[in-house]
């Protein structure tokens, strides 16, 4: 069975704060694993890995893959009260781009 | 370009009684997904469809769930009876292809079971 954890389950941090993510995966034929925000309702897309070392970064976001240990981890430095949301990250098979979540990683940035 | 459209947005019923949900896709994407979001938890796959057939429904409560994309377009879930295990956010996404990763997703139906 897939299957996607991610840590910590929760995070209260200061503004300004760098925070580092962790997801780790078991998924048969892997393709890929995305991340995604979900700051109320609809997951919005973040990252998409496929290859192993290789740093994807979108302003203040960064998000690495290891293939070897199946492991990634989402990297928010400078952290803002916007960033206050639920990261999902999600392990995609090659056969039909079926995602499997982790519970997330609920993030909170106080002032 | 208009992002993934769900209706309702919120609903509550009582238990035994049926409802339905709505969602339209991003214009051109072939495949839908229907998810179940349980409070605290991540989102579970329960259908998807390619065009107007699906591809996986292997977590589909078959027995009470049902879900239809007749013209390969728009969809509907629907549960008949609702049990309280069922309350949670439902959420519709949609990707170009079955082997394209990147999955949009609406904005939910959150349904309370009362």
């Amino acid at each position: 069975e897939d299957k996607v954890v991610q840590s910590p389950l929760s995070l209260v941090v200061h503004e300004g704060d760098t925070v580092t993510l962790n997801c780790s995966y078991e998924v048969t034929n892997f393709r890929s694993l995305l991340w995604y925000k979900q700051e109320k309702k609809a997951p919005t897309f973040l990252f998409m890995l496929t290859s192993s070392g290789i740093e994807k970064k979108s302003g203040r976001l960064s998000s690495i893959l290891d293939k070897k240990e199946l492991f990634s981890i989402l990297n928010i430095t400078a952290t803002q009260t916007g960033d206050s949301a639920v990261y999902l990250c999600a392990g995609n098979t090659g056969t039909a781009s079926k995602l499997t979540f982790g519970t997330g990683t609920r993030l909170q940035v106080t002032l | 370009e208009a992002g993934v459209a769900q209706s309702p947005r919120y609903k509550i019923i009582e238990k035994r009684q049926s409802v339905a949900f709505w969602c339209n896709p991003i214009s051109g994407h072939a495949t839908l997904y229907w998810y179940q979001q349980i409070l605290g938890q991540g989102p579970k796959l329960l259908i998807q469809f390619q065009n107007n057939g699906v591809v996986d429904d292997s977590q589909l409560p078959k027995d009470r769930f049902s879900a239809e994309r007749l013209k390969g377009v728009d969809s509907t879930l629907k549960i008949q009876p609702a049990k309280l295990e069922d309350s949670a956010v439902y959420l519709c996404a949609s990707s170009l292809g079955t082997h394209t990763d990147t999955q949009y997703f609406g904005p939910g139906t959150r349904l309370t079971v009362l």
